[in-house]
């Protein structure tokens, strides 16, 4: 089946410190969604991204569809304490709309 | 509105017990669906339903069974519960298909098998 690469695994960085990720894909994806899980809480949608170069922002996040369609890129600025948890990328797979895969996450750390 | 609520937050079993892990939504969406999350491995979905009366298969299905007799309740089985499904259960709800509509998850269900 499809498969998400999400990268880096794990982040450790300075509270203000701007943060990227990224998720890359074999296959094309027509919807890419980020979640972040908040630690003993199930995932929430931060952005939901439909088109091929689109870039739209929720607050310090920024996400971009990329022109391949394969891959995808989460950036947040100006981190605070409060940006830790797990990041997933997502996207519908299987031919269908509803059923999602999901990439491992990328678990991110924020030192005050 | 409570959202996606599942029951129990946590549950230790032994090997071969059974047990449903209950999960009901108040947003009256059509579609449901079952996660599990293995530490590193994001989330893989068992089971979903479209709709009351309508369950299909997931990536990872099998050892768990499935029912949707209402549109609030999905529950998921474990007839004979082994070490491998040691895991953190996620329920989730959509209003219908297509990434635009969210999927809206609980706060998950603990298990672990001794």
């Amino acid at each position: 089946g499809q498969q998400l690469n999400q990268s880096p695994q794990s982040m450790f960085i300075q509270e203000g410190e701007d943060v990227s990720m990224n998720c890359t894909s074999s296959s094309i994806f027509n919807t890419w969604l980020w979640y972040k899980q908040d630690p003993g809480e199930g995932p929430v949608l931060l952005i939901a991204l439909y088109k091929a170069g689109e870039l739209t922002s929720n607050g310090r996040l920024t996400a971009q569809f990329g022109i391949t369609r394969k891959d995808s890129f989460l950036n947040i600025s100006a981190s605070i304490p409060s940006d830790v948890g797990i990041y997933f990328c997502a996207g519908p797979s299987g031919g269908s709309n509803y059923k999602l895969t999901f990439g491992k996450g990328t678990l991110l750390t924020v030192n005050p | 509105n409570a959202g996606v609520t599942q029951t129990p937050k946590f549950r230790i079993l032994k090997i071969g017990q059974s047990m449903t892990l209950q999960c009901t939504q108040d947003m009256n969406h059509n579609y449901m669906y079952w996660y599990r999350q293995d530490p590193g491995m994001g989330l893989k979905l068992i089971y979903y339903s479209v709709g009351a009366g309508i369950t299909d298969k997931g990536e990872v299905p099998n050892g768990y069974n499935v029912s949707r007799s209402t549109t609030e309740d999905f529950p998921l089985r474990l007839e004979l519960a082994a070490p491998s499904q040691t895991s953190v259960y996620f329920c989730a709800s959509s209003y219908s298909s297509g990434g635009n509509q969210p999927q809206h998850f609980g706060d998950g269900t603990r298990l672990s098998i001794l």
